[in-house]
């Protein structure tokens, strides 16, 4: 089914490591973000992308590092795990144009 | 920048009951305007949108309309269901930037 799809859907970490979270989608959606959703936070933007090869940082964006070096893909990288970035991590792509976006089903991190 | 400010809940209701979620917002330009729904351990999914002043949008008995003289995005239902469960996140975006804005989300209960 085309969509956005995230791998994991559940991951803990030990602080200090470093780990990759993986989104793609099929739809050939030139926006792509990255948000994280903490309880009676709201999303929150990480970073996001408005095409391959350009990328900006959003609201939150210290202590993650993404790249788009493809249409398809915009994996966000833990560089150095840190309780505080214990959250939901949600992917969504859309193609502008007041369309709105398609969300993936999430990623739980824990980081311990 | 860009806000979404959502009434607090969360917001009990009894089935067939009236819903009204307000939301205002504030924003440079002319947004498009968003409501999704998330439900339990699911991402979100795009409920209804307006793309310009005086536009109606509306889904599955849930309508919203954008008024540019007050700001709002008030998300209206005339009968709930237990199935409206959920937690619901008023959104704008410039159609343009590749990002979206999300308020904090409303919950909603409703008892049989």
């Amino acid at each position: 089914n085309a969509g956005v799809t995230q791998t994991p859907k559940f991951q803990v970490l030990k602080t200090g490591q470093s780990m990759t979270l993986q989104c793609a989608q099929d739809m050939n959606h030139e926006y792509m973000s990255w948000y994280r959703q903490d309880p009676g936070m709201g999303l929150r933007l990480i970073h996001y992308s408005v095409g391959a090869g350009i990328t900006d940082q959003g609201e939150v964006p210290n202590g993650y590092n993404v790249s788009r070096s493809t249409t398809e893909d915009f994996p966000l990288r833990l560089l150095s795990a840190a309780p505080s970035q214990t959250s939901v991590y949600f992917c969504a792509s859309g193609s502008g144009g007041g369309r709105g976006y398609t969300f993936g089903s999430g990623t739980r991190l824990t980081v311990v | 920048g860009d806000s979404v400010t959502q009434m607090e809940g969360p917001v009990t209701l009894s089935e067939e009951a009236f819903l009204t979620i307000n939301c205002t917002y504030t924003a440079t330009g002319y947004p498009s305007l968003f409501w999704y729904v998330q439900y339990p351990g699911e991402g979100l999914q795009l409920l209804l949108k307006a793309t310009k002043a005086d536009d109606k949008g509306s889904n599955k008995g849930f309508e919203a309309t954008y008024r540019k003289e007050t700001t709002s995005f008030h998300l209206e239902k005339g009968s709930v269901q237990v199935s409206d469960s959920a937690v619901y996140f008023c959104a704008l975006s410039d159609n343009n930037a590749g990002k979206s804005t999300f308020g904090d989300g409303t919950t909603l209960t409703v008892k049989p």
